[in-house]
């Protein structure tokens, strides 16, 4: 079974518009953390935003705020005031709990490619 | 100061050479990852190294053997290139048991077999 699913292969937004991109996952493990990451066409891979599971607030960082909903298991990115350079592909990973060797890795869904039409 | 570095960027080679990617990073982060991202932009981990220890050797073929000198450095060897290897590679650095622990990713090494 996949630990990240985007079921969102692409998605459209205006400029100026709000967009939602979803990322639901699957841990039994009860410490977990959430993490988004934008890939623009130059290749990098940009840390966007992190959301750990005893969190109690939604996270923000300037225009991203990630929309936790722990019992539905969804973390979506919301990218408020759209810009031309937010078009890129988008991930969203995880990294589960303290056990072995998984705290040391990020497992990534198969992201969404945003474009900003002007 | 570029934080992670990744050499070569770019790397076009034969089928069955050997071939190296190094990468270093300045952050003082204790743990390094590679990362293999396939031509449909999937990512992932191949490697992790926590202080030079092999922590994750995720079912990579033998042919691949990540070395690490040092804290800063973690270097991926391929041996034998096959067409399947082209991809992607990144490394990455994070710091073990900091809170958020994001990996802060190299700019990509792009390895075509030919």
């Amino acid at each position: 079974a996949q630990k990240i699913t985007q079921t969102q292969p692409g998605m459209f937004v205006q400029e100026k518009e709000a967009v939602t991109l979803d990322c639901t996952y699957d841990t039994s493990d009860p410490s977990y953390g959430l993490f988004w990451y934008k890939q623009p066409s130059s290749g990098e891979m940009i840390f966007l935003i992190y959301q750990g599971s005893y969190d109690q607030q939604n996270a923000t960082e300037g225009r991203y705020s990630l929309n936790f909903q722990k019992a539905r298991k969804s973390a979506n990115l919301v990218i408020s005031a759209s810009q031309l350079g937010d078009s890129a592909m988008y991930f969203c990973a995880m990294r589960e709990g303290y056990s072995g060797g998984s705290n040391y890795k990020l497992t990534f869904g198969k992201g969404t490619l945003l474009t900003v039409n002007p | 100061d570029t934080a992670v570095s990744q050499t070569p960027k770019y790397l076009v080679t034969q089928m069955g050479n050997d071939k190296s990617i190094k990468c270093e990073q300045n952050l003082g982060h204790d743990t390094m990852y590679w990362y293999k991202q396939d031509s449909k932009k999937f990512l992932k981990i191949m490697f992790s190294y926590n202080n030079k220890e092999l922590i994750i050797n995720e079912t990579v073929p033998n042919r691949f053997s990540p070395k690490s000198p040092d804290k800063a450095h973690l270097n991926l060897h391929i041996n034998s290139l096959e067409l399947g290897d082209s991809a992607v590679y990144f490394c990455a650095s994070s710091l073990a048991g900091r809170n958020t622990g994001e990996l802060f990713f190299g700019e990509g090494s792009r390895l075509t077999v030919l």
